[in-house]
Formats: structure tokens, C-alpha cells, sequence
């Protein structure tokens, strides 16, 4: 079975700029998950989709970010503008049900 | 705050020793779920306990959990080198919440 799959790996912008981040998730997973990780923190949820509806995105700083899953599958997670503080691991996840979540590697952005 | 936070914050022990962890939680459950995160990689998920169950095992893991107390704990029998990560509980009704881990680190 593969496993999660993030794109890029890195990325490295100045702030003020755009970025987006891209997740694929494991395929009959209904429901995804996007989480941001500061260094020496635990993961923070950002936004939860079941299909491509939202369930929940109460965390979600939507001044700056936004996120859509057409057709229930794949997603994006887009930032505009950056800020320094958004220097962080980006974390997909996607699950089935009840049962635990698989993640992907991650994003790691930095933001000078 | 519906994330559970663990303890310790951080953990170092010999090779071959055990290793205990715990986690509290503050609101309703209908399961809690163990995660490892290696350096620079994702979570990767070890064991999920519902609600209605008290203890788990998977291999040299055994996961404990009591809902009137709102803890649980994980158990890491006969530790290796390759033990070494942070180990996140995930926590919540509908979907996840994590705190900010325990970092083990077993000395081989």
C-alpha cells in the first residue's frame, strides 16, 4: 500500500511571498488532515476533510491560509503572505474511519 | 485546551530497560491513539485503544488507558537504539490533537 505522499520536500521562501504545498493521500481515505509542527512542538491541526467537504478548520488562520480538496482526493494547502512564524513542518495526514492516521514526511518551510 | 499532553517531557534510559510514558486528556474520547515521530520525519501511527478498552498490547507495546482518570499510558518493553524518537497520544471526538511529546532516548 503506498503511503501518504507531500510535495516538495523543502522549501525555502522570503516572507511576503506565496507557497503551496501539495498531499495525495492514501487512496478510499474519505478523510484528511492538514498539520502544522514548530520545531519542538507536536502537530497542530490546521484543517479536516471529510470527502472534499470541510469538517473542520476552527485552527485554520484564514487571513493567510487556505485549503481545497477537489474531488476528494488529492489537496493543496496554500499560504499568502508568509510570515517568519509560519516556518514549520507542514504534515498531511489521511485516515478511514475510526482507524489511525497515516502521515506523509512532511514539508518542511522556512521563511526568511 | 482537547489536546493531551504527555510525560515526561523527556526520557533517557539503557538499552534493554523499559520505558513508560503517559498522556492525560481533558475532554471526551472515543478513542486514543500513540504516534512515533523519528527526526525529521512524519507520525507514524503504534496503537489505538477505544473508549471501552483498558489495555492493549502489540508486540513490546502495551497501552493502558482510564477514562475516570482521562490518562493512559505506553509501555516500551526491552528497549533498542532504534526506539529512539518522540512519541506523540492523539487525542479527541472526531479527530486528533497532540501535545508536545515525549522525546525517549535509549543509550545502546
Amino acid at each position: 500500500e503506498a503511503g501518504v505522499a507531500q510535495s516538495p520536500r523543502y522549501k525555502i521562501i522570503e516572507k511576503r511571498q506565496s507557497v503551496a504545498f501539495w498531499c495525495n493521500p492514501i487512496s478510499g481515505h474519505a478523510t484528511l488532515y492538514w498539520y502544522q509542527q514548530i520545531l519542538g512542538q507536536g502537530p497542530k491541526l490546521l484543517i479536516q476533510f471529510q470527502n472534499n467537504g470541510v469538517v473542520d478548520d476552527s485552527q485554520l488562520p484564514k487571513d493567510r491560509f487556505s485549503a481545497e480538496r477537489l474531488k476528494g482526493v488529492d489537496s493543496t494547502l496554500k499560504i499568502q503572505p508568509a510570515k517568519l512564524e509560519d516556518s514549520a513542518v507542514y504534515l498531511c495526514a489521511s485516515s478511514l474511519g475510526q482507524s489511525g492516521y497515516t502521515f506523509g514526511s512532511g514539508t518542511r518551510l522556512t521563511v526568511v | 485546551s482537547q489536546q493531551g499532553e504527555e510525560d515526561p517531557q523527556a526520557l533517557s534510559i539503557q538499552e534493554g530497560e523499559n520505558a513508560t510514558m503517559n498522556c492525560s486528556y481533558k475532554t471526551s474520547i472515543n478513542n486514543l491513539q500513540w504516534y512515533r515521530q523519528n527526526s525529521g520525519r512524519g507520525l507514524v501511527h503504534l496503537i489505538l485503544i477505544r473508549s471501552n478498552e483498558r489495555e492493549k498490547h502489540s508486540g513490546r507495546l502495551r497501552v493502558t488507558l482510564d477514562t475516570s482518570k482521562k490518562s493512559s499510558s505506553l509501555l516500551i518493553t526491552a528497549s533498542r537504539a532504534a526506539d529512539t524518537a518522540s512519541y506523540f497520544c492523539g487525542t479527541g471526538a472526531n479527530n486528533l490533537f497532540f501535545g508536545t511529546g515525549t522525546r525517549l532516548t535509549v543509550i545502546p
